[in-house]
């Protein structure tokens, strides 16, 4: 196991067009969470998974965004009708919840920088 | 509202010299602390949690809650400390969801 992955390392998408990214979580972590980080800010929560459901999600998650994390392993982010607004880093961390929700920090991929043309 | 406050956007410290790099938070409640550090072409990573309260890489942080205020602290700054530095919160039941600061950029001169 070597961490978190997430692919594409780069993506440039014509406006308007769906782009999609994947992260693969450390197996053993029950939590996947994304974040975005623009240039010059830390990084913003969007939504994070616990096993394969979905518990929340950022007002920053418009409709065009959807996220979903299948048989509680890999996740994929997907962006429709992308605006030069969403150009971005796309960050997916992973952690390791107990049963009383605490956890012991995350470890982040090397995230998909997305750029909108 | 959650909210973590990085005063400084860069600091620049000759080696040798202490280090110290601010962090105020704003949260109502207990919250978790922690500073995360991300050498260059490297990904984001975990350096200390205040819960942990031990001391990486010469790095130590102590959570003031009178002050709010969560500093990291190096006596003696090193060339391989330079890097960006975020300091990010987490509440109980909140999914253990982080709020990042902005980052300070620690640029260690020789």
């Amino acid at each position: 196991d070597t961490g978190v992955s997430q692919n594409p390392r780069h993506k440039i998408t014509k406006r308007g067009q769906n782009v999609t990214f994947r992260c693969d979580p450390i197996s053993e972590h029950n939590r996947l969470y994304w974040y975005r980080q623009t240039l010059g800010q830390g990084p913003e929560f969007l939504t994070y998974f616990q096993n394969e459901a979905q518990l929340e999600k950022s007002r920053l998650l418009s409709d065009r965004f959807s996220a979903e994390r299948p048989k509680g392993s890999f996740s994929t982010l997907e962006i429709q009708r992308t605006e030069q607004g969403d150009s971005a880093m796309y960050l997916c961390a992973s952690s390791l919840a107990d049963v009383w929700t605490r956890t012991y920090g995350y470890t982040f991929g090397s995230g998909t920088r997305l750029t909108v043309v | 509202a959650q909210r973590v406050t990085q005063p400084e956007k860069l600091l620049s410290v000759f080696k040798g010299a202490p280090v110290e790099l601010k962090c105020n938070y704003s949260y109502s409640g207990s919250p978790e602390l922690f500073w995360y550090v991300q050498y260059s072409r490297q990904r984001l990573q975990l350096l200390l949690r205040h819960i942990s309260r031990e001391s990486i890489k010469g790095f130590t942080a102590d959570l003031n809650k009178g002050e709010t205020s969560f500093h990291l602290k190096k006596p003696f700054a090193q060339e391989e400390d330079s890097a960006m530095y975020y300091c990010a919160l987490s509440g109980l039941g909140y999914g253990n969801k982080l709020v990042f600061g902005a980052g300070t950029i620690l640029r260690v001169k020789s």
